[in-house]
């Protein structure tokens, strides 16, 4: 079995702040982690994702996850938030065995930036 | 390149009534999915398909079916709607390597079931 958890429903945060997103997850064998943000109405967009290698993954729009095995867990960070990161962001894990094609999304946190 | 495309945006079923949603991608793409997102709950894969003439169930298949003629559509069918399926419907592709790529999201559906 696969699954994530994003423990907080929604993160506020103010205009220049640092962002983090929790991410926790479980599987069974090697995960292979995603981030990826859905605006008002439209559909999900890739943000990042940690397959294997450096722990700190860089992507899209100034984010940033750091996977930690021991801790099991691949936060979202972004060192100075913008009004236009409000959005909904998943997080996303994939047991790496072969023929596994099914992604477990997690509910999805709530991001509101103030300015 | 549109990309994943979707349509109809919104539609209202009455219950027992039949619809097909469709899906188009022109990247070429082998995989492709269906998701259904309901509020506080994530998306939730309903079926995939890893090539033309290929698909299987994902975790919530139960009232939906697919096929996969073409490597470019992947319609999903109602065949009797049920105010339980009232969602928002996302389709999605990837390349070869399946879902451990990047898959690329449709705008989705929104469908009313009353």
């Amino acid at each position: 079995a696969q699954s994530v958890a994003q423990p907080e429903d929604q993160v506020n945060v103010a205009e220049g702040n640092p962002l983090t997103v929790k991410c926790t997850y479980s599987v069974s064998g090697n995960p292979y982690l995603f981030w990826y943000v859905q605006y008002p109405n439209r559909g999900l967009q890739f943000l990042l994702k940690y397959i294997t290698g450096d722990n700190l993954v860089k992507g899209s729009y100034g984010f940033e996850a750091e996977f930690n095995k021991s801790q099991t867990s691949f936060h979202l960070k972004k060192p100075s938030a913008l009004v236009s990161d409000s959005a909904l962001y998943f997080c996303a894990v994939l047991s790496g065995f072969y023929g596994n094609n099914r992604l477990a999304f997690g509910k999805g946190n709530q991001v509101v930036v103030i300015p | 390149n549109a990309g994943v495309t979707q349509t109809p945006k919104f539609r209202i079923l009455k219950i027992g009534q039949s619809m097909t949603l469709q899906c188009t991608q022109d990247m070429n793409h082998n995989y492709m999915y269906w998701y259904r997102q309901d509020p506080g709950m994530g998306l939730k894969l309903i079926y995939y398909s890893v090539g033309a003439g290929i698909t299987d169930k994902g975790e919530v298949p139960n009232g939906y079916n697919v096929s996969r003629s073409t490597t470019e559509d992947f319609p999903l069918r109602l065949e009797l709607a049920a105010p339980s399926q009232t969602s928002v419907y996302f389709c999605a592709s990837s390349p070869s390597q399946g879902a451990q790529e990047t898959q690329y999201f449709g705008p989705g559906t929104r469908l009313l079931v009353l």
